[in-house]
């Protein structure tokens, strides 16, 4: 079974930095996808990014972007120029291509963002 | 606004309670997802419906059941509620499959007392 690790519970950030935030996964399967989402405090689900395990390139969504090491099963986000409407609860998720196909969350890491 | 609806937004019932959760794809998305969202196991997937077919299942317990019906909306019916069923409980929906972005609905926040 996938299992998702966010291994970092909450972090902070000042407002115009940059943040890192770390997710690694575990898989045997070669073809599947990988997702960041926020929940804002309204709990709304949005996705963030997403990136293809066969694409190399990292994906970048304005300034999101992934460092994904498909060796490493690492896949981490980085938000640049934070904002205080980046201040949520950051989710990975791994999809899974096989006969369940389904989406696999981690815990979850909660970004505050000070002024 | 991700274009998947959820009703109710709350619900509040009883224990040993029956209960209906209904979700509207996105227009053009035949795959409907639900996930449970809960302080203790976190965001959990429970079942997969594809055009009024399940395809896929989770952690979903047995008084639990779903259905898609031919005009795609999905329903989530829970019964023989239990404290610990008290939970946010989501729907998503994609094209057909995980290989496309799942947009989630907002939710809806049921409280068993």
């Amino acid at each position: 079974a996938q299992t998702v690790t966010q291994s970092q519970p909450e972090m902070s950030v000042q407002e115009a930095e940059t943040v890192t935030l770390s997710c690694t996964y575990d898989t045997s399967e070669s073809d599947y996808y990988l997702f960041w989402y926020k929940q804002p405090p309204s709990r709304q689900m949005i996705l963030v990014i997403r990136q293809e395990a066969y694409k190399q390139q990292n994906a970048t969504e304005n300034r999101f972007s992934v460092n994904f090491q498909k060796a490493a099963k690492s896949f981490s986000l980085k938000i640049s120029d934070s904002q205080l409407g980046d201040a949520a609860m950051y989710f990975c998720a791994y999809g899974s291509t096989g006969a369940n196909s389904k989406l696999t969350f981690g815990k979850g890491i909660t970004l505050s963002v000070r002024p | 606004d991700s274009g998947v609806t959820q009703t109710p937004k709350h619900l509040i019932t009883a224990t040993g309670q029956r209960v209906t959760l209904r979700c509207s794809p996105r227009s053009g998305d035949l795959s409907v997802y639900w996930y449970q969202q809960s302080l203790d196991q976190g965001l959990q997937f429970l079942i997969q419906y594809y055009n009024g077919e399940e395809r896929a299942k989770g952690n979903i317990l047995e008084r639990f059941s779903a259905q898609q019906f031919p005009d795609l909306h999905s329903e989530l019916n829970l019964s023989s509620l239990e404290l610990g069923d008290s939970a946010l409980y989501f729907c998503a929906s994609s094209v057909e499959s995980v290989r496309e972005t799942q947009y989630f609905g907002p939710g809806t926040r049921l409280l068993v007392l």
